[in-house]
């Protein structure tokens, strides 16, 4: 089982900042299963980049993913209110696929 | 949209099933999967199937205990949960696969279900 470790495990920003989130994985993963997903509690999770560094639909153009092998990232260049949330990488290239644990973005 | 239902309380060792009926695209070209995630937890993916039900996969956890199905011509998806444990707590989601296979990200879900296993 591919194992993915997110850090930081909380990253307190101001809005207006840039946010870099990191995403680690045991194993190489190939970048086309390679996923970020928002979640807000009590909510459904909320797809963001598939294949490393697509757009989901409707998604803004400020959350952008980039990364190959065992290292990806979600950037968000610009914090607005709604974006402190948690976020969750996830890849599906394995079987199982599995979740990182979760970065937590918060207001400074 | 996805609409899940059939979650609970129920007693270790104890059986749901849960089910997940969706609308509004072409059901059985996609993916179906179901997530959980337990109180105070992150996400953790259970199981996912395929749109023919022809690959199927399961976490080691809920392996040979949860199994996963659906019906092409109801738009449904089922995760049947039997010998359930405390561990097995948690909100369900069941969300749609963005591709036929099951190796695929999902960008459509559900609200989720709570599961509660107590005793």
């Amino acid at each position: 089982e591919i194992v993915l470790t997110q850090s930081p495990g909380t990253l307190s920003l101001s809005p207006g900042e840039r946010a870099t989130l990191s995403c680690r994985a045991s194993q190489s993963v190939s970048s086309s299963y390679l996923a970020w997903y928002q979640h807000r509690p009590g909510q459904a999770p909320r797809l963001l980049i598939y294949g490393t560094s697509n757009r989901a639909t409707g998604v803004p153009d400020r959350f952008s993913g980039s990364g190959s092998g065992t290292d990806f990232t979600l950037t968000i260049s610009r914090l607005e209110p709604e974006d402190f949330v948690v976020y969750y990488c996830q890849q599906y290239g394995g079987s199982p696929g599995t979740f990182g644990q979760g970065t937590k973005v918060e207001i400074k | 949209q996805l609409v899940e239902s059939g979650g609970g309380l129920v007693q270790p060792g104890g059986s749901l099933r849960l089910s997940c009926a969706t609308s509004g695209f072409n059901f059985d070209n996609y993916a179906m999967t179901w997530v959980r995630q337990a109180p105070g937890k992150g996400l953790e993916w259970v199981s996912v199937i395929s749109g023919g039900s022809g690959t199927i996969y399961y976490a080691d956890s809920v392996k040979g205990r949860f199994t996963i199905s659906r019906d092409n011509s109801e738009n449904t998806v089922f995760l049947q949960m039997n010998s359930l444990r405390v561990g097995d707590t948690a909100v369900y989601y069941c969300a749609k696969g963005r591709q036929y296979r099951p190796h695929t990200s999902f960008d459509y879900w559900g609200q989720g279900i709570r599961v509660i296993v107590s005793s």
